[in-house]
């Protein structure tokens, strides 16, 4: 877990602004994940990357882009289409080589829109 | 799409006694099943999971139980300490290269003294 970081862990937006939430990991992790957390909801897919300058939507993606021009970093960006942006956000990775299905989880960024 | 539900969405036991959550999922085709501890404001950890090869795990206090044919796979804790509560999430993956997990909505653990 302390190979996966992000920030910052408080943001404040204001409405009609973007974002950008980081996650930085160094683990050499081939796939990074983001989740957003509401109160019982558990945690639902915004998108997902499995290798470089690739990544998929998962089942909330709408008023959420990523890029990953890296391996070690996955960044999500919270549009002003996003008409519920309140939420924590966790970052995830795993390792595909080796046969590990565990993911690994970022400490989260808690986004509050004012 | 795989959907997962959990049960129960708060559970409250005495120090000691055992607790026990149960999930069912949808995906005949998933074959990972890992068990997440949430304290409040941290980042989930993963604390045991299984595969659709094995019928029951252990880990100290800490066991799994899965029953593919009929879908649901149950955690269950022993001599619940304070240091247990918390929010635990099930999920459920294919696994491989997607990996994609489906979580549970989540169990509220209270251990009470």
């Amino acid at each position: 877990d302390g190979g996966i970081t992000q920030s910052p862990k408080y943001l404040f937006r204001k409405e009609g602004q973007n974002v950008t939430l980081s996650c930085e990991q160094n683990l050499n992790h081939d796939a990074m994940y983001w989740y957003r957390q509401d109160p019982g909801q558990g945690l639902r897919l915004i998108y997902y990357s499995q290798i470089v300058n690739d990544f998929q939507k998962g089942d909330i993606a709408e008023g959420y882009s990523v890029s990953r021009e890296k391996k070690e970093s996955f960044p999500l960006t919270v549009t002003s289409a996003q008409k519920n942006p309140t939420a924590f956000y966790l970052c995830a990775s795993i390792a595909l080589a080796g046969g590990t299905d565990t993911q690994y989880f970022g400490p989260g960024t808690r986004l509050t829109v004012l | 799409g795989e959907n997962v539900e959990q049960h129960p969405s708060t559970l409250s036991v005495q120090e000691g006694d055992s607790a026990v959550i149960k999930c069912t999922y949808s995906d005949s085709a998933s074959n990972y099943f890992p068990w997440y501890k949430q304290e409040l404001g941290k980042r989930p950890q993963l604390i045991i999971d299984i595969r659709s090869n094995v019928g029951e795990k252990k880990d100290q206090r800490i066991a799994v139980t899965l029953n593919k044919t009929a879908k649901h796979f149950s955690l269950h804790i022993t001599e619940t300490q304070p240091e247990d509560s918390a929010v635990y999430f099930c999920a459920a993956s294919r696994g491989g290269t997607a990996s994609k997990l489906t979580f549970g909505t989540g169990t509220r653990l209270q251990v009470t003294l």
